[in-house]
């Protein structure tokens, strides 16, 4: 099946740094990539859908200016948590629709200290 | 609007023994049903998916699920369960005739399986 990457697999930073994530699709071009968030013991909530050259759409209740989505080549989306704080500390996943189906990144566990 | 529920939040069986993780759904149109499996701190692998045709799938690892379109369920059923299954399983669904952000799934809030030794 399709691959996704994604890395880092887990990062600790200080609080108000920022932290990129990288998602990228490594044998097939992906024009959309999704984002979620999942909190301990939770589901999967969808934070924004990035769409290659143009603006991702994000999730009601998500704050755009915090989480920074750049979808610039068919291969690679990224998600910059800006001025990180330890509510931001959660597992995110990403995640590529290939047909009917979608393939997922391994997640980055991100830890705001 | 589509929906997806898991009303197990655990369930425990024995090693050997038969497993099944429920799940129903609710879509506007027809759905598309698939099931993950969520191993710590790692991504969503792909089990299975119904998309048309035999209402039982065969996906990995053993791993099969039966679409019931009457009752809107798509349980996950393996005949002999391993401790090496003890993971966290979604169950997602996508509407067949969804427009833009089609490929959007719908989640439900996952099932914790423990296989006991």
């Amino acid at each position: 099946g399709a691959v996704v990457s994604q890395h880092p697999s887990w990062v600790i930073c200080k609080s108000g740094t920022s932290v990129k994530i990288e998602c990228r699709s490594l044998d097939f071009q992906a024009t959309t990539m999704f984002w979620y968030r999942q909190f301990p013991k939770q589901s999967l909530m969808l934070m924004a859908t990035s769409n290659e050259g143009s603006k991702a759409t994000y999730e009601q209740g998500v704050e755009k200016d915090k989480f920074l989505i750049n979808h610039a080549s068919l291969t690679l989306s990224t998600l910059t948590v800006t001025s990180a704080h330890p509510e931001d500390s959660s597992f995110y996943i990403c995640s590529a629709p290939v047909v009917t189906e979608a393939f997922f990144g391994q997640g980055t566990r991100l830890t705001v200290v | 609007a589509q929906s997806v529920a898991q009303p197990e939040d655990q369930v425990n069986v024995a090693e050997g023994n038969p497993l099944t993780v429920k799940c129903t759904y609710s879509v506007s149109g027809n759905p598309y049903l698939f099931w993950y499996v969520q191993y710590p701190n790692r991504g969503l692998q792909f089990l299975l998916k119904y998309i048309t045709g035999d209402n039982l799938v065969k996906g990995s690892y053993g791993f099969e699920a039966e679409f019931n379109k009457s009752q809107t369920s798509f349980h996950l059923k393996k005949p002999s369960a391993l401790v090496s299954d003890s993971a966290l399983y979604f169950c997602a669904v996508r509407d067949m005739y969804s427009g833009a952000g089609s490929y959007q799934l719908t989640f439900g809030k996952g099932t914790k399986l423990s296989v006991i030794p």
